[in-house]
């Protein structure tokens, strides 16, 4: 069983919708939790960070950190078109700070 | 501010081959990292480095080498290639006196095994 798991996907919808990505992880060290968005054929960039539990919005992006179920979710408000991308949860331990383990990814596309 | 830059952006080598992919991090970060991609999964930690030394490493074999150098550049090479080589393969980079799980990647290298 990998340590952390996510919503395969892919997971379409209109321009505007609300779009809600979720993973799981088993490891209860993992501390830091990132989102990175990746485009097709290119690296992976980071969009939100959190440190423990907690909600962490920037713009159109809110991030929550339930440590307690050992889940994390990552919303998207009044998607669109250009979020169409891989989003891709990712978890550090505070001992191992660089070294992420990341899901698999869930592929959304953001249609007009 | 150049990101981090990653070369060659491909890669064909047959089985039992060495090959050696370069990394220049972002300009004023210190530390790098490297990940595995495979087609349609997250990527995985291969090792990082800090001050010329592998600080950290992740579940791949002694096949698998890097170097920093000291203007924070760093390579990674995979000896005697096997066909599960074939993959995106990431660096990243990021500053050891903020905040290391602040990661920036490069486009990666696509290496095709054959």
């Amino acid at each position: 069983q990998k340590e952390v798991e996510q919503d395969p996907g892919p997971l379409s919808v209109p321009e505007g919708a609300i779009v809600s990505l979720n993973c799981t992880y088993s490891n209860s060290a993992f501390q830091y939790f990132m989102w990175y968005r990746q485009y097709s054929r290119k690296g992976p960039e980071l969009l939100m960070y959190t440190y423990s539990s907690g909600n962490k919005e920037d713009g159109r992006f809110t991030a929550q950190v339930d440590k307690s179920s050992k889940y994390i979710s990552l919303f998207i408000r009044d998607s669109q078109p250009s979020d169409s991308a891989t989003y891709l949860c990712a978890m550090s331990a505070n001992t191992n700070a660089g070294k992420s383990t990341f899901g698999d990814g869930t592929t959304l596309t953001v249609k007009p | 501010d150049a990101g981090v830059t990653q070369s060659p952006t491909h890669l064909i080598k047959t089985r039992g081959q060495q090959v050696t992919l370069r990394c220049s991090p972002k300009s004023g970060h210190d530390t790098v990292s490297w990940y595995q991609q495979a087609l349609g999964q997250g990527p995985q930690f291969i090792f990082q480095y800090y001050e010329e030394e592998e600080r950290q490493r992740g579940n791949f074999p002694d096949r698998f080498s890097g170097h920093q150098f000291p203007n924070y550049s760093s390579e990674l090479n995979v000896n005697a290639l096997l066909l599960g080589d074939s993959a995106l393969y990431l660096c990243a980079s990021s500053l050891a006196a903020a905040f290391k799980n602040i990661q920036y990647f490069g486009a990666g290298t696509r290496l095709s095994v054959l």
